[in-house]
């Protein structure tokens, strides 16, 4: 069965400082993998998304994320944290067959200016 | 251009009674997808189309669920006798096609549903 984990329900970053948002996944095959952003009272964002090629992947807002095939994890970062960068994160690996997204339950960024 | 629209945007609604739930995915994506989020449970899937097809329905949670997309476009997520564990937000996503190589979702607003 296919599985992600985020660790943290909760991470604290001062503004200016970078930042990480951990994930971890467990797929049989090729990993399909996604992170979006939830601001408050708000649907999901996309924010970017690995399918193949170079391990680091740019996205919205100037997040960015790596995938380690050998950790299985796709963590997301940011050099400078903004307040504004303050919401939900979800990764989610995506099913090959139909395509469903399962998510990890969500880690909560708070920035402190 | 427009993105991915729900209806209503809130729904209260007593225990027992019938909900139905509308969502409007961008134009020209075929496959349409509903997501439930709950406190307890996290962001679930319930069901996905390809046109007008379910060929995955794995996430229901019971058979007072059920949903329909016609024309290829819109879809409605119907509760019967709904009960307080339904109450929770319930998000559509709606992508181009079914494939995993070029295949993002994009996120409704979601509904909010409180049965009381």
């Amino acid at each position: 069965a296919q599985s992600v984990a985020q660790p943290e329900d909760q991470v604290n970053v001062a503004e200016g400082n970078p930042l990480t948002v951990k994930c971890t996944y467990s797929v049989s095959g090729n990993p399909y993998l996604f992170w979006y952003v939830q601001y408050p009272n708000r649907g999901l964002q996309f924010l970017l998304k690995y399918i193949t090629g170079d391990n680091l992947v740019k996205g919205s807002y100037g997040f960015e994320a790596e995938f380690n095939k050998s950790q299985t994890s796709f963590h997301l970062k940011k050099p400078s944290a903004l307040v504004s960068d303050s919401a939900l994160y979800f990764c989610a690996v995506r099913v090959v067959k139909g395509g469903k997204l399962i998510f990890g339950q969500g880690t909560e960024l708070s920035v402190k200016p | 251009g427009a993105g991915v629209s729900q209806s209503p945007s809130n729904k209260v609604t007593e225990k027992g009674k019938d909900v139905e739930l509308r969502c409007d995915p961008i134009s020209g994506h075929t496959a349409l997808y509903w997501y439930r989020q709950s406190l307890g449970q996290g962001l679930e899937f319930l069901i996905y189309f390809q046109g007008n097809s379910a060929p995955d329905k794995s996430g229901l949670p019971s058979d007072r669920f059920s949903a329909e997309r016609t024309g290829g476009s819109v879809s409605t997520l119907t509760i019967q006798r709904t009960q307080q564990e339904d109450s929770a937000v319930y998000l559509c996503a709606s992508s181009l096609v079914a494939g995993p190589a070029t295949d993002t979702q994009y996120f409704g607003p979601g509904t909010r549903l409180t049965v009381l």
